[in-house]
């Protein structure tokens, strides 16, 4: 069955500390895609990033940054220098071969001033 | 109007009452879906939409009804709610319901059941 753990339910950081949010995967599939997302208050949920099984390069984008780590099954998330719009809640999700997209619990992220 | 957008944002109902919520995405996408968002629970996928055409129910009761008429408007018709489904409702939508295609969501719908 797939899984997707998110083990940090809240996380607290002062502006400009870095944080890394984490994620955990279970699968069979041998292909299948990673994702996480973003909900600020308002709701919505914001793709941040995409990413397949067979291509393990970290990704940065600005202050984002995430290590794909298969032997670890990790899909971890870090923000530089956080700021206070970052405050949300994160989801990270995996995408089966069938097409369901499976999400974790989602971390609340709070960065204070 | 971009992107996918809901409406009611917000909504109270009586657990005898009947209320539709709207759903419609500007993307050009052909797959729409309704999720469930509970307090302290994960995403719940509701239903699949391909080309109009239902393809998944994750074991929704019947007092939810989803409707679509054409690939770029999405209705979940709802009556004799319980307090228990009172959540946000999210919509999305993606090019297609594969795993090659990021799922693009609207702002959801906050229901509370009374």
């Amino acid at each position: 069955a797939q899984k997707v753990t998110q083990a940090q339910t809240e996380i607290s950081v002062v502006e400009k500390e870095d944080v890394t949010l984490d994620c955990v995967y279970e699968t069979r599939d041998t292909t299948y895609y990673l994702f996480w997302y973003k909900q600020p208050p308002s709701g919505e949920l914001v793709f941040l990033i995409r990413r397949n099984s067979f291509d393990e390069q970290n990704e940065i984008s600005g202050r984002y940054s995430w290590n794909f780590q298969k032997s670890t099954s990790s899909f971890n998330f870090t923000i530089t220098a956080s700021q206070v719009v970052d405050s949300a809640v994160y989801f990270c999700g995996s995408y089966n071969q069938g097409g369901k997209l499976i999400f974790g619990q989602g971390t609340e992220l709070s960065v204070k001033p | 109007e971009t992107g996918v957008t809901q409406t009611p944002r917000h909504l109270v109902m009586g657990m005898t009452n009947k209320k539709s919520l709207k759903c419609e995405q500007h993307l050009g996408h052909n797959a729409m879906y309704w999720y469930k968002q509970s307090a302290k629970k994960p995403l719940e996928l509701m239903f699949v939409y391909n080309f109009k055409e239902q393809t998944e129910n994750n074991s929704v009761p019947s007092r939810f009804s989803p409707e679509c008429p054409n690939s770029s408007h999405l209705f979940l018709h709802l009556h004799t709610l319980q307090p228990e489904d009172s959540a946000l409702y999210l919509c999305a939508s993606s090019q297609a319901p594969t795993d090659s295609y990021e799922q693009y969501f609207g702002p959801g719908t906050r229901l509370t059941v009374t």
